[in-house]
């Protein structure tokens, strides 16, 4: 259980243009989903908060305009990336919170996905 | 605010022998503690989390952590150390529930463990 996946896992794209990534809770309903983005050999930082439904929210810092979230369903968020550059090459990760009656699965705690490696040219 | 302080960038181990990743944090509440291992161009696996009960945790592959309250730490242990063990180790923090945000984990900045055969 608690499987979260994202796709594509690795995108190579021309400065400009604008590059969707989907995460998707696989066996569970995810009330709330993260984005995080994390430099080489550095930590994680948190990006924004979704909520299925509502508008995300983004931490202080992050350009909501230029990272956009959506979280349509309980089961799916998606970061669009809108007119990449070289400085938003990273690596994303995902992560979900396991809705109310999840069954074994604690609502205490982030699944994260296998992140998606961004390279922008 | 919340904060984890990882005061080990990495920690080197042999194969076989006892190992200890160190974590402190600060938050306000009790806290909720979590360890999570990443492996190279991966995502976070969760191995661990302390809510409430005993301090002492067991998680995945033989992992454990103690919380302790006074010094507010919860270090991550294993009697003995595999190769594949070696991995970036993360130690995260949050709240209790209180509001929209605060979900929100705080992580450390990693340690790199890395088990000699």
């Amino acid at each position: 259980g608690a499987v979260v996946s994202q796709h594509p896992s690795r995108v190579i794209c021309k400065s400009g243009t604008s590059v969707k990534i989907e995460c998707r809770s696989l066996d569970f309903q995810a009330t709330t989903m993260f984005w995080y983005r994390q430099f080489p050999k550095q930590s994680l930082m948190l990006m924004a908060t979704s909520n299925e439904g509502s508008k995300a929210t983004y931490e202080q810092g992050v350009e909501k305009d230029k990272f956009l979230i959506n979280h349509a369903s309980l089961t799916l968020s998606t970061l669009t990336v809108t007119s990449a550059h070289p400085e938003d090459s990273s690596f994303y990760i995902c992560s979900a919170s396991v809705a109310s009656g999840g069954g074994d699965l604690s609502t205490d705690t982030q699944y994260f996905g296998p992140g998606t490696r961004l390279t922008v040219l | 605010a919340q904060s984890v302080a990882q005061p080990e960038d990495q920690v080197n181990v042999a194969e076989g022998n006892p190992l200890t990743v160190k974590c402190t944090y600060s938050v306000s509440g009790n806290p909720y503690l979590f360890w999570y291992v990443q492996y190279p161009n991966r995502g976070l696996q969760f191995l661990l989390k302390y809510i409430t009960g005993d301090n002492l945790v067991k998680g995945s592959y033989g992992f454990e952590a103690e919380f302790n309250k006074s010094q507010t730490s919860f270090h991550l242990k294993k009697p003995s150390a595999l190769v594949s063990d070696s991995a970036l180790y993360f130690c995260a923090v949050r709240a209790p529930y209180s509001g929209a945000g605060s979900y929100q984990l705080t992580f450390g900045k990693g340690t790199k463990l890395s088990v000699i055969p």
